[in-house]
């Protein structure tokens, strides 16, 4: 079975630093990967994903993320954090036939002015 | 405007008296799916639906029932709530099955007493 992790649950970073979130995946062959957005009383906003080929990926929000196999990792990165950032971020792999998404636990991003 | 509607938003009960949440989706789509998302768990998989009159088991079912009669509404029945059962629940469609972006609720807030 297909597992995610996020090893970061909380991440503090001031406007217009950079930023990366990790995640980790297991899965035995290539994986389908994603990286949602969630903000506050909100739902889920896909951000970007990765099914095959290029394994850099850009998303919306000015965000990209780069699937390294050798490493089972798919990270997040902005070059310039927003104020309007702050919020929680799942990374997600899909696997098999039965459109089956596992997330990860998710990463709370807070964003100092 | 594409979205998918969850109601209600909020909902307080007491353990054992049935409820239904409701959802709906306005972009014809063939998948739909129920996570619950707990602290510190991310989200999980309750039952999903490839089409209509078709679903099946996510991660975790126990105490929750589904049904698909018409393509655009997938409701989560509790028959008999419990205290565990408390969360955050979602509801996700998507055009296919396999790995087309997931379109999320804004979520329906359950506390059971």
């Amino acid at each position: 079975a297909q597992s995610v992790t996020q090893p970061d649950i909380h991440i503090t970073v001031s406007e217009g630093a950079s930023l990366e979130l990790r995640c980790n995946y297991s899965y035995g062959a290539t994986p389908y990967l994603f990286w949602y957005v969630q903000s506050p009383g909100q739902g889920l906003q896909l951000l970007l994903k990765y099914f095959s080929g290029d394994t850099l990926v850009q998303g919306i929000k000015g965000f990209e993320a780069e699937f390294k196999r050798s490493q089972s990792s798919f990270n997040l990165r902005k070059p310039s954090v927003h104020w309007s950032d702050a919020a929680e971020y799942f990374c997600a792999v899909g696997a098999g036939t039965a459109s089956k998404l596992t997330f990860g636990t998710g990463t709370r991003l807070q964003v100092t002015l | 405007e594409a979205q998918v509607t969850q109601n209600p938003r909020y909902l307080i009960t007491v353990t054992g008296k049935k409820l239904t949440v409701t959802c709906s989706q306005n972009m014809n789509h063939e998948y739909m799916s129920w996570y619950r998302q707990d602290p510190g768990l991310g989200l999980r998989q309750i039952y999903y639906s490839m089409n209509v009159e078709v679903t099946d088991k996510g991660d975790v079912p126990e105490g929750y029932k589904v049904s698909r009669k018409e393509k655009r509404n997938f409701p989560l029945i509790l028959e008999s709530p419990s205290p565990n059962q408390t969360s955050l629940y979602f509801c996700a469609s998507s055009l296919s099955i396999g790995f087309d972006i997931q379109y999320f609720g804004a979520g329906t807030r359950l506390s059971v007493l």
